[in-house]
């Protein structure tokens, strides 16, 4: 299967902005789905897990979701931060135990 | 603190070999299943490897089957990464990551990728 994501976002700091992914088969349910964050230059960190998990140290301003109606995973993120502009990827996994990531989200901060 | 390191990355000519490593310092790696993941220069993130705990299971994505193969030397606490047949599109840097939830013997794919290292380059080209 495939994670679908918005090439790019933005949105004014202090806003909410809301990043989609949508899978192509299988019920987003299925399988976890984790939301990393890449800051140019950086390497890839964690913001949400287990669909709606935050790790210690990321602020309360992210949150996770999915919606089975329309079999996607979201994103948001509330409170816009100039640094909080980076490439945000969801990520789940098959039947295979194989891991597949979405093509990743641009979000710029204007 | 936990570090991952990779190294081995380098230039390589299309059809040839090359050889990855990730040590870890601050974590004994043998209790995590690990993974390796590519980004190609300008492009996303691309899940190639992963492996057990314990290094009898391992899964590849497609693009790489048959030409990469991942395992692990636990006394050492280092993965590697094998790869032949390189081909243009494999040029990319690649990153090894480490499995959050703790799995001896097992591997759980839908454990989030806690640590990563800083990555490094391979270059296919002639």
């Amino acid at each position: 299967f495939m994670l679908t994501q918005p090439h790019s976002v933005s949105e004014s700091p202090g806003k909410t902005v809301t990043i989609s992914c949508t899978r192509s088969s299988g019920g987003i349910a299925s399988n976890y789905v984790q939301w990393y964050q890449q800051r140019p230059g950086s390497s890839p960190t964690t913001v949400i897990f287990e669909d709606n998990q935050r790790p210690s140290g990321v602020p309360g301003r992210f949150s996770g979701s999915i919606d089975s109606s329309s079999n996607s995973a979201s994103l948001t993120i509330s409170g816009l931060r100039t640094e909080d502009e980076a490439d945000y990827y969801c990520q789940s996994y098959d039947s295979s135990n194989r891991r597949v990531f979405g093509g990743g989200t641009k979000l710029t901060v204007l | 603190e936990v570090q991952l390191l990779e190294s081995g990355g380098s230039l390589e000519q299309p059809g040839g070999s090359l050889r990855l490593y990730c040590s870890g310092s601050g974590v004994t790696l043998s209790s995590y299943g690990m993974s390796w993941v590519r980004q190609a220069p300008g492009k996303g993130l691309e899940w190639v490897s992963g492996i057990s705990a314990g290094g009898d299971s391992t899964y590849d994505a497609d693009s790489v089957k048959g030409r990469f193969t991942i395992s692990r030397d636990n006394s050492k606490n280092t993965l590697y990464l094998r790869m032949s047949s390189l081909k243009g599109e494999d040029t990319a840097v690649y990153y090894c990551a480490k499995d959050h939830h703790s799995a001896p013997g097992t591997y759980i794919p839908g454990s989030y990728l806690d640590v990563w290292g800083k990555g490094t380059t391979v270059t296919v080209s002639s």
